[in-house]
């Protein structure tokens, strides 16, 4: 079946380490994007990407860092310079220039500040 | 400015009750309008969407929503709650002004009392 998958569901991360997040899709989606969620707050918007080898800033965009090598792929890395990282993340993808059909979501990663 | 507003973080409704989760948007152009659902630790699931095709949207498990250009609205109804509705529900916009990403209102926890 066509999905997201998104890996690990749990990570737990030290002061000053860089984490990355994986998500992989298999819908042959041109548009990748990854949020961060927060209580009370919905989703907000960290990076997207609309096509390989291309990727634009969200509204949140600091202390975060992408990449788009493979269509398939757009892993999230969280740096050490996002004060505060401790968020539920969450990928989705699109079919390019198909804005009435909605995202499609993976399971979320929860990361953890320890 | 803030593109779609869900009123009330919290509702709670007995089991067997009508559940009414309110939603409008702020646009000058009837945007694409979506509902999705989260259950705890996971992904976001699309319950139904608006594309212009008919003002009453039915979805899955029940639900559906009622486009109101007038009022900007596109509040989400079930008739009977049933316990498994018990989640967090998410009121998005596509505007053509964002690129046609998706805006995700605060989101309303749906508690169900048995």
């Amino acid at each position: 079946d066509g999905g997201i998958t998104q890996s690990p569901k749990y990570l737990f991360r030290k002061e000053g380490q860089n984490v990355t997040l994986s998500c992989e899709q298999n819908l042959n989606h041109d548009a990748m994007y990854w949020y961060r969620q927060d209580p009370g707050q919905g989703l907000r918007l960290i990076y997207y990407s609309q096509i390989v080898n291309d990727f634009q800033k969200g509204d949140i965009a600091e202390g975060y860092s992408v990449s788009r090598e493979k269509k398939e792929s757009f892993p999230l890395t969280v740096t050490s310079a996002q004060k505060n990282p401790t968020a539920f993340y969450l990928c989705a993808s699109s079919g390019q220039g198909l804005p009435n059909y909605g995202y499609t979501f993976g399971s979320g990663t929860r990361l953890t500040v320890v | 400015a803030q593109s779609v507003t869900q009123l009330g973080s919290h509702v709670s409704v007995s089991e067997g009750a009508l559940v009414l989760l309110r939603c409008n948007y702020s646009s000058s152009v009837p945007p694409y309008l979506f509902w999705y659902v989260q259950y705890p630790n996971q992904g976001l699931q699309l319950l139904l969407k608006y594309t212009s095709a008919a003002t009453l949207v039915k979805g899955i498990n029940g639900f559906e929503a009622e486009f109101k250009k007038s009022e900007t609205s596109f509040h989400l109804t079930k008739p009977s709650a049933h316990m498994s509705d018990a989640a967090e529900y998410f009121c998005v916009v596509s505007l053509m002004e964002y690129g046609n990403k998706l805006v995700f209102g605060a989101g309303t926890i749906l508690r169900v009392k048995s």
